[in-house]
């Protein structure tokens, strides 16, 4: 059975880094690509970007570009997202999920990061 | 970046239901279109790509249709599991982008 699992909420501050991690079981981690999706309270889906963690070639949305780094370890089936200095409008859900192919529907999606960035 | 936008909002309606939700971009995504449902709380789960296709274990009562610019998602007889939002996405192009949203609501 696929399964995403993501890392647990977190509540941090204004200026604060962050790494959320999103690891895969249950099928061939190297072979799909791993989106990841920003929800802002009670708002709708925003695509961030994808990564292949085979050769961790990266596609960012162009509003995320710069303000989010990917990354995958193929040893540990994990992709991750970070902030180096997080803002209070970074406060959200953020989940990962999984795509065939770059441009594809996601198809198996991680139960969700949520990510409070307050003073 | 190709903008969609799905119509109604929201919509109220009762078990036995025929629902339609709308989804239009701001230009052709030849068949390129899936979507989704997301309960409060939940992950969104993928319902339907390439237009019509029914995702792995989707009821039968869910169906997809359209081409280019205008799409529908169509509920036959709408079920008590089956109040959630619904949100369409385009995948032609980088980056992919979802439409608003559509809230399901028990009438």
């Amino acid at each position: 059975e696929v399964q995403l699992v993501q890392s647990g909420a977190e509540v941090k501050k204004p200026g604060e880094s962050l790494k959320i991690s999103c690891k895969a079981f249950g099928y061939r981690f190297t072979t799909y690509w791993i989106g990841w999706v920003r929800q802002m309270p009670g708002k709708g889906l925003e695509w961030m970007g994808i990564i292949y963690p085979g050769d961790s070639d990266t596609k960012y949305s162009p509003s995320f570009q710069g303000q989010v780094t990917f990354s995958a370890d193929k040893s540990n089936n994990a992709a991750y997202m970070q902030w180096s200095s997080l803002k209070a409008s970074d406060t959200a859900m953020y989940y990962c999920a999984r795509l065939r192919d770059g441009l594809q529907p996601f198809d198996s999606w991680g139960q969700g990061t949520l990510v409070t960035v307050s003073s | 970046d190709i903008q969609m936008t799905q119509s109604p909002s929201t919509l109220s309606a009762s078990v036995g239901d025929r629902v339609t939700i709308t989804c239009r971009a701001s230009q052709s995504l030849s068949s390129w279109l899936a979507w989704y449902q997301q309960k409060p709380g939940k992950a969104p789960k993928l319902l339907i790509s390439k237009t019509s296709i029914l995702d792995s274990g989707v009821p039968s009562r869910f169906s997809g249709t359209g081409s280019g610019t205008e799409f529908t998602l169509t509920i036959s007889s709408l079920q008590p599991d089956d109040f959630a939002t619904y949100y369409c996405q385009q995948y032609k192009s980088y980056s992919p982008t979802f439409g608003q949203g559509t809230k399901v609501e028990i009438k």
